[in-house]
Formats: structure tokens, sequence, C-alpha cells
């Protein structure tokens, strides 16, 4: 069973209007980390946020936040004010365990594209 | 800031021959990974490491060896290359122990075997 699902391959958003990319994750480990990355079409992987699964707010780092919803297993990421610039791949991840040695586990990925 | 480089950005070979990936990362982290990124697929994972000498196999290892001779260096090898290893490879790193570092990615090799 795949651990990192995100069902949209490919999203449209206005510029300037929010937009979420959905993630669920499937794990029997109580103690797990949820990430997002971003990759531009220049090919780096650029981290965005992180949320431990036991923390009791939602993560936000500026225009990112992740809605967090322990019991439904998801961990969607909301982008506020979208802009051109944010056209990219994301990728949700999810590392299962306290280590830090363990590797992420990533999505297939969904492709976002701001239009003006 | 962290730094993660990787030897190549574009790579052609042909099939049959051994190909080295090199990735160095400059902070000191104990962590280092080696993942394929395919269209539709995701990254996977192939290998990875938590210190020198250490390895442990992924979920696509099949094909695929590495070395850690020195913390900051993590190679990649491809014994005999075959054409379905065309695909970008990257490299990351991680510092333990925290459970919430995140992974630091470097460019990306994007490798044809022709």
């Amino acid at each position: 069973a795949q651990k990192i699902t995100q069902t949209q391959p490919g999203m449209f958003v206005q510029e300037k209007e929010a937009v979420t990319l959905d993630c669920t994750y499937d794990t029997s480990d109580p103690s797990y980390g949820l990430f997002w990355y971003k990759q531009p079409s220049s090919g780096e992987m650029i981290f965005l946020i992180y949320q431990g699964s036991y923390d009791q707010q939602n993560a936000t780092e500026g225009r990112y936040s992740l809605n967090f919803q322990k019991a439904r297993k998801s961990a969607n990421l909301v982008i506020s004010a979208s802009q051109l610039g944010d056209s990219a791949m994301y990728f949700c991840a999810m590392r299962e365990g306290r280590r830090g040695n363990t590797p992420l586990v990533f999505g297939k990925g969904t492709r976002l594209s701001v239009i003006a | 800031d962290v730094k993660v480089t990787q030897s190549s950005r574009y790579l052609v070979k042909r099939t049959g021959e051994k190909v080295f990936l090199e990735c160095v990362q400059d902070m000191d982290h104990e962590n280092m990974f080696w993942y394929r990124q395919d269209p539709g697929l995701g990254l996977r994972l192939i290998y990875f490491s938590y210190d020198v000498k250490m390895k442990e196999k992924g979920d696509i290892p099949e094909g695929y060896s590495v070395s850690r001779e020195k913390k900051e260096r993590f190679s990649l090898i491809l014994e005999s290359a075959s054409t379905n290893q065309t695909s970008m490879y990257l490299c990351a790193s991680s510092f333990y122990p925290g459970g919430g570092d995140e992974q630091f990615f470097g460019p990306g090799t994007r490798l044809t075997v022709l």
C-alpha cells in the first residue's frame, strides 16, 4: 500500500488565489513527520514546511500552511495568494519514527500551474 | 547554508558502462540518500547511509551500489548501465537525530543511458 498519496496529478490556480494540494498518508507508527517540498522546472528540491505528529498547531511558513487532520491522516498544503513563481511540482513526504536517519517516503507529486 | 553538490547536471553514457555519480555535502551531516525520480512515480529511494562505511538498501537497489568512504561524500555506482536506468538522480543529506530535520537536496543529475 502506498504510504503517501497525492491524488491530484495537476492543478491550475489563478494568480492571487489560494490553493490546496492534497496529501494523505498511511502509517501505524504514532510518531512521524510530514514534509512538503517544491520542485521548480530547474529541478532542485526546496523544503517548504514540516509538521510533526505530536504538534498541536498546524504548521505555517509565510504563505504556506499545512492543514493537518490526524484522524483523517491528511496533511494538505495550502498556498495563499498564489504567485506565478509558485508554478512547480509539489511533493508530500513522510518520515516514520523519531529517528532523523529514517529516509523520507515521497508521494508522486502534484504539478501546480499558476495562471495570470 | 547547507550545500549539497552533485558531480554532473547532465550525463550521457552507453549501455554496459560503469557509471559513478558523486554527491558531496558541506554541513557535516550524518545521513545521505540517493533517490531516482521518474515522471509519475515521484522520488524512490535507492540507498542511504547514516554513517561512514554504512549503507542501507532502499526500495529499488537493484542494479546500483554505493560507497561512503568519507562523511561528506556519497557515491552511487551503476555497475553496468542499462537503458532503464535513464532517470533523474537526486542526492540528499540530513542531520541526525532530529525527526523534524528536513533533507537537503542537490541539484540532481539527469542521466541518459543509450
